[in-house]
């Protein structure tokens, strides 16, 4: 099992540039999410999906969009790129009513 | 809004000691928490889980305690090593069980 996958490792944008990051995971989870972890910050949710076919926001969802295409993807979608949007991003999935969430490598993302 | 503060934000220690860090949260209405390991460049790593009805949970040289009503969780690591070297971040998952809530990290170098 390779776990959770992000693509791509890593990523320079210019302001207004679009992009999406994938996500995928072979545990057969129901739910994922996305975060954003910024220096000092900790982790900070952008959205997530609690099963196939829903997605609700987290904590900072402003510019940004997600997909959940199947029950192994799911995908973030950055319209119109910002500096404030700098991070290192992460993927993550759990099993249904379980309590342990795993994590992928992340992304780390740069807008100039 | 939950809160999670982490102290302290840096600790250096030879190696050998035994260490305490330190998670507060704002918000006793928890779910449970979970304590990770975080390596520079990658992502998290679950180390332990306590439930909101347990005190504590031990796993090798790692102790978590939580006291839920004064919003607090202690991580005791004995007899530390180099390979313990590495970012620990504590979360706390509301009673929906659907939300993380990270806090800043400690960033803990053990020096041979």
């Amino acid at each position: 099992n390779a776990g959770v996958t992000q693509t791509p490792k890593f990523q320079v944008l210019k302001t207004g540039q679009s992009m999406t990051l994938q996500c995928a995971q072979d545990m057969n989870h129901n739910s994922m999410y996305w975060y954003r972890q910024d220096p000092g910050m900790g982790l900070r949710l952008i959205y997530y999906s609690a099963s196939e076919g829903t997605t609700d926001k987290g904590e900072v969802p402003n510019g940004y969009n997600v997909s959940r295409l199947n029950k192994r993807e799911f995908s973030l979608r950055l319209e119109s790129a910002a500096p404030s949007q700098t991070s290192v991003y992460f993927c993550a999935s759990k099993i249904a009513g379980g309590d342990t969430q795993y994590f992928g490598p992340g992304t780390r993302l740069t807008v100039l | 809004k939950q809160e999670v503060t982490q102290i302290p934000a840096a600790l250096s220690v030879p190696e050998g000691e035994n260490l305490v860090l330190n998670c507060s949260f704002t918000d006793s209405a928890i779910y449970n928490l979970q304590w990770f390991r975080q390596d520079p460049g990658k992502g998290l790593t679950s180390l332990l889980l306590i439930q909101s009805s347990q005190r504590e949970q031990t796993s090798g040289r790692l102790n978590a305690s939580l006291d839920k009503s004064s919003g607090r969780s202690t991580l005791y690591i004995a007899a530390s090593q180099p390979g313990d070297s590495a970012t620990y971040l504590c979360a706390v998952i509301n009673n929906a069980g659907n939300m993380l809530t990270f806090g800043g990290g400690t960033r803990l170098m053990v020096k041979p």
